[in-house]
């Protein structure tokens, strides 16, 4: 069985940081893609960041570029966010999802780890 | 950007009924799209990839149809599990973009 289990979600001060960790079990890790998509509280799904299998293509949306590094650990079949200069705004939960075999989409989802930047 | 626009906002249907919600793109995506279906404090589920193809172990009742700039996801007989709030994206262009989310609720 897929499973995905985020964690390091906490509250912060705006201009903090935090990493968040995404741990993967019951497929090939190092075979697939992995995104991070974050939800704000009572708002739609925002894709935030992309790695490739092997880490060599990575992207980030506007909104977090230069400020969030995405990385992974195939040996440990892990993912990461490191987020500096939290802003109010990145307030949200991330969930981590793998990429589809076929495509772009998000075919497998963690449960998410809440993130809260406030003063 | 990629504009992702689904229609209705809020949809209130009454169980056995047939669903169509609406998603319609700024700019062509092709086939490039997926559907996602989300309950209260849960993650999102992968309905419909590549416009049409249901994941595996999505009910028949939920088909997606449509390309270039107007796709549209249906259920067939809505079932007292299938309230939710359902959301399009397209993957077709970086980067990534999500409609706003239609919300299937209880009349």
């Amino acid at each position: 069985e897929v499973q995905l289990v985020e964690s390091g979600g906490d509250l912060v001060h705006p201009g903090g940081s935090l990493r968040l960790s995404c741990a993967a079990s019951g497929f090939t890790f190092s075979s697939y893609s992995m995104n991070w998509v974050r939800q704000a509280p009572g708002k739609g799904l925002e894709w935030v960041s992309y790695i490739s299998s092997s880490s060599s293509t990575i992207h980030y949306a506007d909104s977090v570029k230069g400020r969030f590094t995405i990385s992974r650990d195939n040996a440990k079949n892990s993912l990461y966010l490191q987020m500096n200069s939290l802003r109010d705004e990145d307030t949200a939960v991330y969930y981590c999802a793998s990429s589809g075999w076929y495509g772009y989409y998000f075919d497998y989802w963690g449960q998410g780890t809440l993130v809260t930047v406030s003063s | 950007d990629i504009v992702m626009t689904q229609s209705p906002a809020t949809l209130s249907v009454s169980p056995g009924e047939r669903v169509t919600l609406s998603c319609r793109a700024s700019q062509s995506v092709s086939s490039n799209l997926a559907w996602y279906q989300q309950k209260p404090g849960q993650a999102p589920r992968l309905l419909i990839y590549g416009a049409s193809t249901r994941d595996t172990g999505i009910p028949g009742r939920f088909s997606g149809s449509g390309s270039g700039t107007e796709l549209t996801l249906t259920i067939s007989s809505l079932q007292s599990e299938d309230f939710a709030v359902y959301y399009c994206q397209q993957y077709h262009k970086w980067p990534w973009t999500f409609g706003q989310g239609t919300k299937v609720e209880i009349k």
